[in-house]
């Protein structure tokens, strides 16, 4: 099946940092690929949509000035958590669209915890 | 803002109990229903593609229903494994949207 990868897998900073998180599509291309952040007990809350090429597009309540994604290539698309704060600390996974069959394939998570 | 509910939250069961749940989600619009199995600490594994009513899509003991009149999908799960919890999440795609909206899923544990 296709995979999705994500690196960093864990990171821990210090408050105030930026924290970069890559995710990319290993074995096909992705014009569309998806950050969610996991809340504790809670489902997957769509972040931003991110579009080979064109800017991100985000959700209602997510900052863009604070979760910066790039969507270099077909298959790579990063996010940037800029001056991390102890309340962003949570799970981010993200997604990708394989254009043929048009499904999701997921990454496998970045935890990231800022102290 | 899209409503997509499972129900229950979380569902205890015993090794062996067959066992279900439910997702509901606007009867509007309909493009695709998906189901997730989520483990801790690994990324979900979609489970099934629902896209027309009255589909039945079955993998090993896992099955699944769609009524799209009316706004539902079952997910069942026939003699439950330990190794079958994990929290089983729906995502809804309403048509000409390719954003999932996903639901709370539901936490299935399966006591030896």
């Amino acid at each position: 099946g296709a995979v999705v990868s994500q690196h960093p897998s864990r990171v821990i900073c210090k408050s105030g940092t930026s924290v970069k998180i890559e995710c990319r599509s290993l074995d096909f291309q992705a014009t569309t690929m998806f950050w969610y952040r996991q809340f504790p007990k809670q489902s997957l809350m769509l972040m931003a949509t991110s579009n080979e090429g064109s800017k991100a597009t985000y959700e209602q309540g997510v900052e863009k000035d604070k979760f910066l994604i790039n969507h270099a290539s077909l298959t790579l698309s990063t996010l940037t958590v800029t001056s991390a704060h102890p309340e962003d600390s949570s799970f981010y996974i993200c997604s990708a669209i394989r254009q043929v069959g048009n499904e999701q394939f997921f990454g496998p998570g970045t935890r990231l915890t800022v102290l | 803002i899209l409503n997509v509910e499972q129900s229950p939250q979380s569902l205890h069961v015993q090794e062996g109990d067959s066992t279900n749940f439910t997702c509901s989600f606007p009867s509007s619009n309909f493009y695709a229903l998906h189901w997730y199995r989520w483990e801790t600490a690994k990324s979900p594994e979609a489970l099934f593609v629902m896209t027309l009513n009255g589909d039945e899509k079955k993998k090993g003991r896992i099955s699944a229903t769609l009524n799209t009149k009316e706004g539902y999908s079952y997910l069942y799960i026939k003699g439950s494994q330990p190794e079958d919890s994990a929290t089983y999440l729906c995502a809804f795609l309403e048509g000409g949207s390719y954003i999932p909206t996903f639901g709370r899923g539901t936490s299935l544990i399966v006591h030896p």
